[in-house]
């Protein structure tokens, strides 16, 4: 069975560090890992999404890295800024099929 | 190009109610899928749907929960004589093909049904 893990839980940083948000998984057979916002009382925003036989993904300020191997994804985000305070959720997929599994999520709080 | 719409954002039942939650999918979608958060918790996988077919339910509550996506209008999750416990952000997302060729799924902002 699956399980996703996200550490930290949660993360207070002062605005401009860059920083690093971690997920592992137990399962090395996945079709896709995503990352996600989510601000309060929000619905999910896509952040990345990197296919099993990719290595990393950018988007802006933002790194996706995936090691399918050793089963764990991080997510940089570089020269943090308070906009970025939100919750931050990993999820994986076995196959094509939209069937998600989250990570609990970090919360991230950048401090002006 | 509208995101995927949920209505009602937030809606409040007595227990023993129902609750029906809708989701029109993002255009050109014909796949949705229905997660679950509960608080303090992670979001869970309930149902994949198709236009008129239910594809995986592995994730609904045996009893009380369905869901439908008809060949006209929303998709609908229906929650019978609700409990305390059924309180929860639910989430509708949507997919041009079965998972699209990346499988990237685009969420909605939820439905938050509050059980009193």
């Amino acid at each position: 069975k699956q399980e996703v893990t996200q550490i930290p839980a949660a993360l207070s940083v002062p605005e401009g560090e860059n920083l690093v948000l971690n997920c592992s998984f137990t399962d090395s057979a996945i079709y896709n890992l995503q990352w996600f916002r989510q601000d309060p009382g929000k619905g999910l925003t896509s952040l990345l999404l990197i296919q099993s036989s990719q290595r990393e993904q950018t988007s802006g300020r933002l790194n996706a890295s995936l090691d399918k191997s050793s089963g764990r994804s991080t997510l940089y985000i570089a020269a943090s800024q308070p906009g970025d305070s939100a919750t931050y959720l990993c999820a994986v997929t076995r196959g094509n099929t939209g069937k998600l599994i989250f990570g609990q999520g970090t919360t991230l709080q950048v401090k002006p | 190009n509208a995101g995927v719409m949920q209505n009602p954002r937030h809606l409040v039942r007595r227990r023993g109610q129902e609750a029906r939650l809708r989701c029109s999918p993002m255009k050109g979608h014909s796949h949705v899928y229905w997660y679950r958060q509960l608080p303090e918790e992670g979001l869970k996988f309930m149902v994949y749907l198709q236009k008129e077919n239910i594809i995986d339910e592995s994730g609904m509550p045996k009893e009380r929960f369905s869901a439908e996506f008809p060949k006209e209008g929303p998709s609908i999750l229906r929650i019978q004589q609700v409990v305390r416990g059924d309180s929860a952000a639910y989430f509708c997302a949507s997919s041009p093909l079965q998972g699209a060729p990346t499988g990237e799924l685009f969420f909605g902002e939820g439905s938050r049904l509050t059980v009193l």
